[in-house]
């Protein structure tokens, strides 16, 4: 498809348990940002991948959270050890190049509930 | 201090009413403004962009942005019950920071 594609797109998951969620960015886009949104909440920025490395993971919320990019191109993020506090949706956004003037495209997400 | 402050609403109008979104940021530095549009369990779609201070318009959204007081705002004219959807403002640094999002109900 054209657009950024997250899967799954729902995923119930027990506490202590390990997910993985896994992020499929436009072609071409050098940019990968993943966000993490609460209800009610704007989206809260995780980490943001330019090629293959993790430019600004700064938003990361502890050492349970991580990600990558191996190649370049899909990213997953992953959490360990859940916590019902996880329970929210993931974002995924990507961009053509990491710049102000140049538009990120998100997924639908995925809605992670931590049981 | 949040870096960018949205009114949370929610807002209620009629169809045809003129809306007014606001949010305000901390950082003078900041260069670029969105606006983002994000419909009920989808994600996030950009709807407005400025960069500085000043107006643009696109249709029936004018989005303004004034460095001075640090204010940012999107108007809606004659808005449709198409336009119900959570608006997100934003700006940009190396990633974009959102304001919480104002929940917008357009009725019939």
């Amino acid at each position: 498809g054209a657009g950024v594609s997250q899967t799954p797109s729902n995923k119930v998951t027990e506490k202590g348990k390990y997910v993985e969620l896994r992020c499929d960015p436009i072609s071409g886009h050098t940019a990968l940002y993943w966000y993490r949104q609460s209800l009610g909440q704007g989206p809260e920025f995780l980490i943001y991948f330019q090629g293959t490395g993790a430019a600004d993971d700064s938003g990361l919320p502890n050492d349970r959270f991580f990600a990558v990019r191996p190649e370049g191109s899909v990213s997953t993020l992953k959490i360990q050890r859940t916590e019902r506090g996880d329970s929210a949706v993931y974002l995924c956004a990507s961009s053509l190049i990491p710049q102000g003037n140049t538009e990120a495209f998100f997924g639908q997400g995925t809605r992670l509930t931590v049981v | 201090q949040k870096e960018v402050e949205q009114d949370p609403g929610p807002l209620s109008v009629p169809e045809g009413a003129i809306v007014s979104l606001n949010c305000t940021y901390s950082n003078s530095a900041f260069q670029y403004f969105m606006w983002y549009r994000q419909y009920s369990r989808k994600g996030p779609e950009l709807l407005m962009y400025t960069y500085s201070s000043g107006n643009k318009e696109d249709g029936r959204f004018t989005a303004q942005v004034d460095k001075s007081s640090k204010y940012i705002s999107l108007f809606i004219r004659d808005s449709q019950p198409s336009d119900s959807a959570t608006y997100l403002c934003a700006t940009y640094t190396d990633k974009l920071i959102f304001g919480t999002g104002t929940r917008l109900q357009v009725f019939p």
